[in-house]
């Protein structure tokens, strides 16, 4: 069946340094997209979202992009803060009411 | 500050027992969603509802399961008789149609 995955499980970063999370996706008729960070203990919290009409989204920080043409979905953190560890998610849906999780990056911060 | 609230948080019980795990939406929020989420399968949508009415409870095994939501501001999630495979946290989310999904804390659930 059609699947959202993660390129990577982990990611170790340096204190100040840009985060690049990937993401690919093969449902063709997804046409919306979403981050989230998940803390230890704690349910996922919302980052950025994305629609199919956009390649490029920016947030606090954060920069959602999107490449429809190889189904791939990354997220960049700018000037990575120890508080940015944690578990990344993204999501597609093709419907605005189910969204299909991939498996999770674990990003650490090194001070 | 709105958010999705759960109770309880945790949760031990015995096999064969009655758990159920509520949540309260937030505020306005027309959908419900119900997840569980192991190491193993990851985050997995059990249920959902939109305006109160159920939409898709595919992802729940229906023998022991259900899902209900008695008004706009209470959500429930029951397993009877609960199994130690059901072992895991379960989170509900709120959302309005299509808008971003608002997770709880979530509710973890031991079943010995």
């Amino acid at each position: 069946g059609e699947s959202v995955g993660l390129h990577l499980p982990t990611l170790s970063v340096q204190e100040g340094d840009n985060s690049i999370i990937n993401c690919a996706y093969s449902n063709s008729a997804s046409d919306y997209f979403i981050w989230y960070k998940q803390e230890s203990g704690k349910g996922p919290q919302f980052i950025i979202d994305i629609r199919s009409n956009m390649d490029k989204r920016q947030g606090q920080r954060v920069t959602v992009l999107l490449n429809k043409t190889v189904k791939h979905l990354s997220l960049q953190i700018a000037a990575t803060q120890p508080g940015d560890s944690a578990v990344y998610f993204c999501a597609e849906s093709d419907n605005d009411y189910k969204l299909s999780f991939g498996a999770g990056t674990t990003v650490t911060v090194r001070a | 500050d709105a958010r999705v609230t759960q109770t309880p948080r945790d949760k031990v019980t015995e096999m064969g027992q009655e758990v159920t795990m509520r949540c309260q939406p937030i505020l306005g929020h027309n959908t419900v969603f119900w997840y569980r989420q192991t190491m193993m399968q990851g985050l997995e949508l059990l249920a959902y509802f939109r305006n109160r009415a159920p939409l898709d409870d595919s992802g729940m095994p229906k023998d022991r399961f259900s899902a209900e939501m008695p008004d706009a501001t209470l959500a429930t999630l029951k397993i009877q008789p609960s199994e130690p495979r059901d072992s895991a946290v379960y989170f509900c989310a709120s959302g309005n149609g299509a808008d971003t999904q608002y997770f709880g804390p979530g509710t973890r659930l031991t079943v010995l």
